[in-house]
């Protein structure tokens, strides 16, 4: 069974500041994509970033990108020039490639960006 | 386009009640999924309806149950409420499921069972 560990239940940072959070899994498909989603007060899940397990390459969206480290079964997140806005619950999540499969979450992390 | 819309927003129901919780998928979106989000258990899957047929169960008791209709809409019943159930109720949709683009989200339906 596949399983995602989030080892930093909160984290604080300054506005403007860089943070790192941190994710691993365990698992041993070797076709999967990993996720960071972002669940502020409204509820509402918001994909921040993906990644394809067969791509070497970390993927970045703007200000956010991951470390991939693919034999360590480590995703982390990095968050640059943090924004208030960026205050949430952060899950990371692993999906099986393949049509009926679910995405299965970690515990989340709750940044909060501090003024 | 629009969103996925979960309707209502909130509930309040008794125990030993049933509720019926609706999510509308983002259009051209044949696949949704529900999980149940609780401070103890994290997010947990549900099932997932592809095409008006479940494609996938969680490991949950057979009070909860769903299904989706021709246009893609899904419902999810839970008979039988228990203290227990109270959760926020996450809808999410993807063009097959499996989907490696990501799953959209909806706002969620927050449940309290009292």
């Amino acid at each position: 069974a596949q399983t995602v560990t989030q080892s930093q239940p909160e984290m604080s940072v300054q506005e403007a500041e860089t943070v790192t959070l941190s994710c691993t899994y365990d698992t041993s498909e070797s076709n999967y994509y990993l996720f960071w989603y972002k669940q502020p007060p409204s509820r509402q899940m918001i994909l921040v970033i993906r990644q394809e397990a067969y791509k070497q390459q970390n993927a970045t969206e703007n200000r956010f990108s991951v470390n991939f480290q693919k034999a360590a079964k480590s995703f982390s997140l990095k968050i640059s020039d943090s924004q208030l806005g960026d205050t949430a619950m952060y899950f990371c999540a692993f999906i099986r490639g393949g049509a009926t499969n679910k995405l299965i979450f970690g515990t989340g992390t709750l940044l909060a960006v501090q003024p | 386009k629009a969103g996925v819309t979960q309707t209502p927003r909130y509930l309040i129901k008794t125990r030993g009640q049933q509720v019926t919780l609706s999510c509308s998928p983002i259009s051209g979106h044949r696949s949704v999924s529900w999980y149940q989000q609780t401070p103890g258990q994290g997010l947990q899957f549900l099932f997932e309806y592809f095409s008006e047929t479940q494609r996938n169960k969680g490991n949950f008791p057979g009070r909860f149950s769903g299904r989706q209709f021709s246009n893609s809409r899904s419902e999810m019943n839970v008979s039988t409420l228990e203290l227990g159930d109270s959760a926020l109720y996450l809808c999410a949709s993807s063009l097959a499921g499996g989907d490696p683009y990501g799953y959209t989200f909806g706002s969620g339906t927050r449940l309290t069972v009292v």
